[in-house]
């Protein structure tokens, strides 16, 4: 059974430091693209990047390029999100994906972690 | 503002049909067939409904269909029933985003 979990919520200050995770299991976990999800609070969904776990190929959404940084430690099957200056405006939840993306468009998501939230306030 | 427009909210009695519509633009929903739909209910992550337009996936009701006309795309929710109130998200892939965007959300309550 392909699982995708999360690490726990988290309460930071702006100007901090995150990273947060998300552990996969039940698949090769080279053999896939992983992706980070963005929903503010009451708000939609967003994409921010994606990391192909073999060989770590990432790309990222226009809005969150510079912002953030995806990484992976295929050692154990785990991928990361990070920042390294936190804003109050990355308060959300953080979902981590496996896309099925085939010829660089994602075609949809069927796996879905159950969500970190993130807190950021003074 | 999200890129496609969805209807905030969208609603329906039990056993009745309604449909949810996802409007873009030719760089995005009108010029590809990469359309997906997701259900996410309170406090939970969403789930896939349909992909490629009107592609459901193994378990999902048939209830369920998707659809393209030009610009806008469809979810049809077919004989209604309690456990589909939900938010429903529509994406597609995009000229302006290759990572695909998404719709701001529709809230459908079963009355």
């Amino acid at each position: 059974e392909v699982q995708l979990v999360q690490s726990g919520a988290e309460v930071r200050k702006p100007g901090e430091s995150l990273k947060i995770s998300c552990k996969g299991s039940g698949y090769i976990f080279t053999n896939y693209w992983i992706g980070w999800v963005r929903q503010m609070p009451g708000k939609g969904l967003e994409w921010m990047g994606i990391i192909f776990a073999g060989d770590s190929d990432t790309r990222y959404s226009p809005s969150s390029q510079g912002q953030v940084t995806i990484s992976a430690d295929k050692s154990i099957t785990t991928a990361y999100l990070q920042w390294s200056s936190l804003k109050a405006s990355d308060t959300a939840i953080y979902y981590c994906t496996r896309p099925s993306i085939v010829g660089g468009i994602i075609l949809r998501v069927d796996y879905w972690g159950q969500g970190t939230p993130v807190t950021v306030s003074s | 503002q999200s890129a496609l427009s969805q209807p905030p909210s969208a609603s329906g009695s039990p056993g009745q049909s309604v449909t949810i519509s996802c409007t873009g633009t030719s760089s995005d929903v009108g010029g590809y067939n990469y359309v997906s739909w997701y259900q996410q209910h309170p406090g939970k992550a969403p789930k896939l409904m349909i992909y490629e337009v009107s592609e459901r996936p193994s378990g999902v009701p048939d209830r369920f269909s998707g659809s393209k006309s030009g610009n806008t795309a469809s979810l049809t929710v077919s004989g209604l029933q309690a456990e589909d109130e939900a938010d429903y998200y529509c994406t597609s892939y995009a000229d302006s985003n290759n990572l695909g965007v998404f719709g701001g959300g529709t809230k459908l309550t079963v009355l």
